[in-house]
Protein backbone atom coordinates (compact mmCIF):
# COMPACT_ATOMS: atom_id res chain seq x y z
CA UNK A 1 0.00 0.00 0.00
CA UNK A 2 1.03 3.66 -0.09
CA UNK A 3 3.54 5.23 2.77
CA UNK A 4 2.34 8.31 4.66
CA UNK A 5 5.47 9.62 6.82
CA UNK A 6 4.79 11.55 9.92
CA UNK A 7 7.91 13.38 11.60
CA UNK A 8 8.99 13.84 14.30
CA UNK A 9 7.40 10.54 16.17
CA UNK A 10 7.67 12.42 19.45
CA UNK A 11 8.70 15.48 20.21
CA UNK A 12 8.75 17.35 23.44
CA UNK A 13 8.77 21.21 23.92
CA UNK A 14 8.36 23.94 26.75
CA UNK A 15 5.15 25.55 27.31
CA UNK A 16 4.67 28.69 25.36
CA UNK A 17 6.46 27.85 22.54
CA UNK A 18 5.46 26.51 18.71
CA UNK A 19 5.88 22.99 17.50
CA UNK A 20 5.19 21.53 13.80
CA UNK A 21 4.77 17.98 12.75
CA UNK A 22 5.20 17.10 9.14
CA UNK A 23 3.12 14.57 6.96
CA UNK A 24 4.14 13.31 3.74
CA UNK A 25 3.02 11.00 1.23
CA UNK A 26 5.72 9.25 0.00
CA UNK A 27 4.79 7.34 -3.42
CA UNK A 28 1.37 8.90 -4.26
CA UNK A 29 -0.13 12.24 -4.19
CA UNK A 30 -2.75 13.33 -2.12
CA UNK A 31 -4.82 15.96 -2.14
CA UNK A 32 -6.37 15.43 1.11
CA UNK A 33 -4.92 14.89 4.03
CA UNK A 34 -6.64 14.65 7.86
CA UNK A 35 -5.39 15.32 11.11
CA UNK A 36 -6.65 13.40 14.12
CA UNK A 37 -5.88 14.09 17.83
CA UNK A 38 -5.76 10.53 20.04
CA UNK A 39 -5.99 10.81 23.86
CA UNK A 40 -4.55 7.37 25.93
CA UNK A 41 -7.36 4.86 25.97
CA UNK A 42 -9.50 7.06 23.10
CA UNK A 43 -10.18 7.36 19.44
CA UNK A 44 -9.00 9.18 16.63
CA UNK A 45 -10.99 12.41 16.83
CA UNK A 46 -10.91 14.44 13.53
CA UNK A 47 -9.21 17.78 13.85
CA UNK A 48 -9.14 19.21 10.62
CA UNK A 49 -8.91 18.37 6.98
CA UNK A 50 -5.83 19.73 4.99
CA UNK A 51 -6.63 20.45 1.08
CA UNK A 52 -4.10 21.02 -1.19
CA UNK A 53 -3.80 24.73 -1.73
CA UNK A 54 -6.52 26.08 0.22
CA UNK A 55 -7.84 26.82 3.96
CA UNK A 56 -8.14 24.07 6.04
CA UNK A 57 -11.35 23.20 7.30
CA UNK A 58 -11.44 22.55 10.79
CA UNK A 59 -13.82 20.43 13.08
CA UNK A 60 -16.21 22.09 15.50
CA UNK A 61 -14.18 22.97 18.79
CA UNK A 62 -10.91 22.92 17.21
CA UNK A 63 -9.21 26.47 17.42
CA UNK A 64 -7.74 27.04 13.99
CA UNK A 65 -5.36 29.71 15.28
CA UNK A 66 -4.11 27.00 17.79
CA UNK A 67 -3.61 24.29 14.96
CA UNK A 68 -2.03 25.84 12.24
CA UNK A 69 -2.34 23.49 9.20
CA UNK A 70 -0.54 24.23 5.78
CA UNK A 71 -0.78 22.20 2.42
CA UNK A 72 1.36 23.73 0.55
CA UNK A 73 2.59 20.95 -2.17
CA UNK A 74 0.43 17.22 -2.72
CA UNK A 75 2.68 15.51 -0.86
CA UNK A 76 2.89 17.91 2.40
CA UNK A 77 1.08 19.00 4.69
CA UNK A 78 2.27 20.40 7.85
CA UNK A 79 0.09 20.80 11.77
CA UNK A 80 1.91 23.67 13.95
CA UNK A 81 0.65 23.66 17.54
CA UNK A 82 1.11 27.24 18.86
CA UNK A 83 1.92 28.34 22.08
CA UNK A 84 1.31 25.16 23.66
CA UNK A 85 0.48 24.23 26.63
CA UNK A 86 1.02 21.16 28.50
CA UNK A 87 -2.94 20.02 27.47
CA UNK A 88 -1.77 20.15 24.15
CA UNK A 89 -0.21 16.93 25.12
CA UNK A 90 -1.27 14.11 22.43
CA UNK A 91 -0.54 11.81 19.79
CA UNK A 92 -1.55 13.32 16.55
CA UNK A 93 -1.73 11.11 13.42
CA UNK A 94 -2.55 12.36 9.84
CA UNK A 95 -4.05 10.38 7.07
CA UNK A 96 -3.44 10.97 3.45
CA UNK A 97 -6.51 9.68 0.95
CA UNK A 98 -5.67 8.16 -2.48
CA UNK A 99 -8.31 7.20 -5.48
CA UNK A 100 -8.92 4.11 -7.05
CA UNK A 101 -11.29 3.39 -9.22
CA UNK A 102 -13.76 5.61 -7.79
CA UNK A 103 -13.09 4.37 -4.38
CA UNK A 104 -10.60 5.74 -1.61
CA UNK A 105 -8.91 4.11 1.11
CA UNK A 106 -6.76 6.31 3.49
CA UNK A 107 -3.21 5.65 4.91
CA UNK A 108 -1.82 7.05 7.92
CA UNK A 109 1.07 8.20 9.47
CA UNK A 110 2.73 6.80 12.33
CA UNK A 111 1.73 9.32 14.72
CA UNK A 112 3.70 12.09 16.68
CA UNK A 113 4.15 11.94 20.60
CA UNK A 114 3.92 15.65 21.50
CA UNK A 115 4.18 16.42 25.34
CA UNK A 116 4.48 20.03 26.77
CA UNK A 117 6.32 20.78 29.83
CA UNK B 1 -23.98 11.36 9.45
CA UNK B 2 -23.17 7.88 9.31
CA UNK B 3 -21.17 6.56 12.69
CA UNK B 4 -19.88 3.03 13.80
CA UNK B 5 -20.35 1.82 17.07
CA UNK B 6 -18.27 -1.04 19.03
CA UNK B 7 -19.63 -2.14 22.28
CA UNK B 8 -16.74 -4.18 23.20
CA UNK B 9 -14.66 -2.02 25.03
CA UNK B 10 -11.45 -5.12 26.02
CA UNK B 11 -11.93 -8.86 24.99
CA UNK B 12 -9.46 -11.36 26.20
CA UNK B 13 -8.84 -14.27 24.63
CA UNK B 14 -6.20 -17.29 24.34
CA UNK B 15 -3.57 -17.66 22.09
CA UNK B 16 -4.90 -19.86 19.39
CA UNK B 17 -8.86 -19.38 20.09
CA UNK B 18 -11.43 -17.65 17.68
CA UNK B 19 -11.80 -14.05 17.99
CA UNK B 20 -14.58 -11.81 16.97
CA UNK B 21 -14.89 -8.15 17.23
CA UNK B 22 -18.13 -6.23 16.50
CA UNK B 23 -19.27 -3.10 14.83
CA UNK B 24 -22.30 -1.64 14.10
CA UNK B 25 -23.02 1.36 11.96
CA UNK B 26 -25.88 3.40 11.29
CA UNK B 27 -28.07 3.48 8.75
CA UNK B 28 -26.26 4.37 5.17
CA UNK B 29 -27.25 4.06 1.62
CA UNK B 30 -23.96 2.84 0.61
CA UNK B 31 -21.38 2.48 3.35
CA UNK B 32 -18.03 2.62 3.18
CA UNK B 33 -16.49 0.14 6.11
CA UNK B 34 -12.95 -0.29 7.47
CA UNK B 35 -11.26 -2.12 9.89
CA UNK B 36 -7.78 -0.80 11.47
CA UNK B 37 -5.12 -2.12 13.42
CA UNK B 38 -3.06 -0.02 16.04
CA UNK B 39 -0.38 -1.03 18.15
CA UNK B 40 0.88 0.96 20.85
CA UNK B 41 2.37 4.45 20.06
CA UNK B 42 1.79 3.22 16.61
CA UNK B 43 -0.23 4.83 13.28
CA UNK B 44 -3.13 2.89 11.75
CA UNK B 45 -3.02 0.13 9.45
CA UNK B 46 -6.03 -1.33 7.33
CA UNK B 47 -7.05 -4.48 7.63
CA UNK B 48 -9.98 -4.79 5.49
CA UNK B 49 -12.54 -3.08 3.52
CA UNK B 50 -16.16 -2.78 2.29
CA UNK B 51 -16.84 -1.04 -0.61
CA UNK B 52 -19.44 -2.92 -2.14
CA UNK B 53 -19.65 -6.28 -3.85
CA UNK B 54 -19.14 -9.94 -1.86
CA UNK B 55 -19.77 -9.33 1.77
CA UNK B 56 -17.46 -11.14 3.25
CA UNK B 57 -14.22 -9.67 2.99
CA UNK B 58 -10.72 -10.91 3.36
CA UNK B 59 -7.68 -8.81 4.65
CA UNK B 60 -4.38 -8.96 6.04
CA UNK B 61 -2.97 -11.41 9.07
CA UNK B 62 -5.82 -13.85 8.18
CA UNK B 63 -8.69 -11.41 9.12
CA UNK B 64 -11.91 -11.29 7.94
CA UNK B 65 -15.39 -8.85 8.12
CA UNK B 66 -18.94 -9.75 7.07
CA UNK B 67 -20.76 -7.04 5.93
CA UNK B 68 -25.09 -7.65 7.37
CA UNK B 69 -27.07 -5.22 6.22
CA UNK B 70 -29.94 -6.56 7.90
CA UNK B 71 -28.00 -6.36 11.47
CA UNK B 72 -26.28 -2.71 10.14
CA UNK B 73 -22.94 -4.73 11.24
CA UNK B 74 -19.65 -5.45 9.78
CA UNK B 75 -17.78 -7.59 12.53
CA UNK B 76 -14.33 -8.45 12.40
CA UNK B 77 -12.67 -12.24 12.61
CA UNK B 78 -9.86 -14.61 12.89
CA UNK B 79 -10.43 -18.25 13.29
CA UNK B 80 -7.15 -18.43 15.28
CA UNK B 81 -5.72 -15.73 17.35
CA UNK B 82 -1.80 -15.27 17.66
CA UNK B 83 0.15 -13.14 20.54
CA UNK B 84 0.62 -10.53 17.89
CA UNK B 85 -2.63 -10.04 17.45
CA UNK B 86 -3.02 -8.06 20.75
CA UNK B 87 -3.57 -4.82 20.02
CA UNK B 88 -6.21 -1.98 19.44
CA UNK B 89 -9.14 -2.29 16.72
CA UNK B 90 -10.94 0.28 15.21
CA UNK B 91 -13.64 0.03 12.56
CA UNK B 92 -14.54 3.13 10.81
CA UNK B 93 -17.06 4.26 8.42
CA UNK B 94 -16.53 6.74 5.74
CA UNK B 95 -18.74 10.22 6.02
CA UNK B 96 -18.44 12.56 2.96
CA UNK B 97 -14.67 11.44 2.77
CA UNK B 98 -13.57 11.96 6.43
CA UNK B 99 -13.18 8.46 8.50
CA UNK B 100 -15.50 8.17 11.81
CA UNK B 101 -14.03 6.34 13.83
CA UNK B 102 -15.42 3.77 16.81
CA UNK B 103 -14.27 3.96 20.17
CA UNK B 104 -12.07 0.88 19.53
CA UNK B 105 -11.73 -2.39 21.15
CA UNK B 106 -8.33 -3.48 22.82
CA UNK B 107 -7.48 -6.93 22.23
CA UNK B 108 -5.73 -8.85 25.06
CA UNK B 109 -3.70 -12.15 23.86
CA UNK B 110 -3.54 -14.76 26.81
CA UNK B 111 -0.25 -17.68 26.80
Amino acid sequence: GAVVSQHPSWVICKSGTSVKIECRSLDFQATTMFWYRQFPKQSLMLMATSNEGSKATYEQGVEKDKFLINHASLTLSTLTVTSAHPEDSSFYICSARTTEQGNTEAFFGQGTRLTVV
Amino acid sequence: AQSVTQPDIHITVSEGASLELRCNYSYGATPYLFWYVQSPGQGLQLLLKYFSGDTLVQGIKGFEAEFKRSQSSFNLRKPSVHWSDAAEYFCAVDNDYKLSFGAGTTVTVRA
